[in-house]
């Protein structure tokens, strides 16, 4: 069974330029969340999508951050414009309805100069 | 507020030197506490889950158990290839909540 799929894995970028991540999770699996995980510390929720709906975005930076999953299976989760600060890696996890253990792609590490 | 804390932050054993990483937690309505492994530049795996006060889990070296404030993750005999970090999360009412980890090191 393929396990979740992220891309890129790398992408640096300037200050103000935008940038988007990829998510696809595992099949069958209706629950996807976007977290960030910062150098040291634990991954931090951005978004939960159940389906095609948002259920949870209270720690998503909604001035700049951006995310969709349409059709409820792959999403896209967008910066516009980065800062210094966004500088981290995006992890993207997948879960069966019903069950709260979370599988986790690769990641992608933002690096923004 | 929701909390997670987890010690040590770093651990190094000697292979076969058993030990044992701590969760503490505060949460309203916890339905569920969950460890993960993750190595370096991978995303988190998931190891066990756990539901309710007095519950174990185990799976090859490594055993976790839970009281109602804390979770312990047991590790006996430990090998190198059990180096990575381990992160505690817990699942309250509302969102997931991850520890910071505890990065173990096992030496050969």
């Amino acid at each position: 069974e393929a396990g979740v799929v992220q891309s890129p894995r790398y992408k640096i970028i300037e200050k103000k330029q935008p940038v988007a991540f990829w998510c696809n999770p595992i099949s069958g699996h209706n629950t996807l969340y976007w977290y960030r995980q910062n150098l040291g510390q634990g991954p931090e929720l951005l978004i939960r999508y159940e389906n095609e709906e948002a259920v949870d975005d209270s720690q998503l930076p909604k001035d700049r951050f951006s995310a969709e999953r349409l059709k409820g299976v792959d999403s896209t989760l967008k910066i516009q414009p980065a800062e210094l600060g966004d500088s981290a890696v995006y992890l993207c996890a997948s879960s069966l309805e019903g069950y709260y253990e979370q599988y986790f792609g690769p990641g992608t590490r933002l690096t923004v100069t | 507020e929701d909390q997670v804390t987890q010690s040590p932050e770093a651990l190094r054993l000697q292979e076969g030197e058993s030990s044992s990483l701590n969760c503490s937690y505060t949460v309203s309505g916890l339905r569920g506490l969950f460890w993960y492994r993750q190595d370096p530049g991978k995303g988190p795996e998931f190891l066990f889950t756990l539901y309710s006060a007095g519950e174990e889990k185990e799976k090859e070296r490594l055993k976790a158990t839970l009281t109602k404030k804390e979770s312990f993750l047991h590790i006996t005999a430990p090998k190198p290839e059990d180096s990575a970090t381990y992160l505690c999360a817990v699942l309250g009412t509302y969102k997931y909540i991850f520890g910071t980890g505890t990065r173990l090191k096992v030496l050969a």
